[in-house]
């Protein structure tokens, strides 16, 4: 099955400063890379995704990056807000279904 | 529109019994995925169900099952209760059955004692 890695675990930044987030996956058939934002005690909101046939893609201040070839992506946050500490999980999903693979969280701190 | 509602929000149980759990998707939605959340994990998958039939089954016991109705709600059955079931319980729904984004309820928090 898929095994998707994320790195860091932790991330504290200062507020203004950008924060990268990266995950690798081992599954060559995944096409679906969503990222999720939770905040402490809330459910996971989804806040980018990209296809495989996309290699970047862009909405205000985040931005996700593919390398299909070294099955690696990454979510990129600029400007950085307070508001923006959260965990953030990346996932993988194959073209069979719709089951997404989880990483193992990051948790973001911006520091005022 | 209403998103995906999940209900109880919160659950004690104890060790050997069975629990329900229940969701309904956004309004359109005809898929809907079960995943186990770990207090410091990333959610795990554990069903999927599109057009109430199971189009896809995570790596846990048998003694999880679910099923989806006609109007694409769903019920996630756990029986005889371990500890390790703690875990906050996540609905998700998409449109579509392949590459779709999911949405996801609140969760249920299923403690077990």
């Amino acid at each position: 099955g898929e095994n998707v890695e994320q790195h860091p675990s932790t991330l504290s930044v200062q507020e203004g400063d950008s924060a990268v987030i990266k995950c690798t996956y081992s599954d060559s058939a995944s096409n679906y890379f969503p990222w999720y934002k939770q905040e402490l005690g809330k459910r996971p909101q989804l806040i980018i995704d990209i296809r495989s046939n996309v290699g970047e893609k862009k909405d205000q201040r985040i931005a996700v990056t593919l390398n299909k070839t070294a099955k690696h992506f990454s979510l990129h946050i600029t400007e950085t807000q307070p508001e923006d500490s959260a965990v953030y999980f990346c996932a993988a999903s194959r073209g069979t279904g719709n089951q997404f693979y989880f990483g193992t969280g990051t948790s973001l701190t911006v520091i005022p | 529109d209403a998103g995906v509602t999940q209900s109880p929000t919160h659950l004690i149980k104890t060790r050997g019994q069975q629990v329900t759990l229940r969701c309904s998707p956004i309004s359109g939605h005809k898929s809907v995925s079960w995943y186990q959340q770990v207090l410091g994990q990333g959610p795990q998958f554990i069903f999927q169900y599109y057009e109430k039939e199971e189009r896809g089954r995570g790596n846990f016991p048998d003694r999880f099952s679910a099923r989806q109705f006609p109007n694409y709600s769903s019920e996630l059955n756990v029986n005889a209760l371990l500890l390790g079931d703690s875990a906050l319980y996540l609905c998700a729904s998409s449109a579509g059955l392949v590459g779709q984004p999911q949405h996801f309820g609140d969760g249920t928090r299923l403690s077990i004692l």
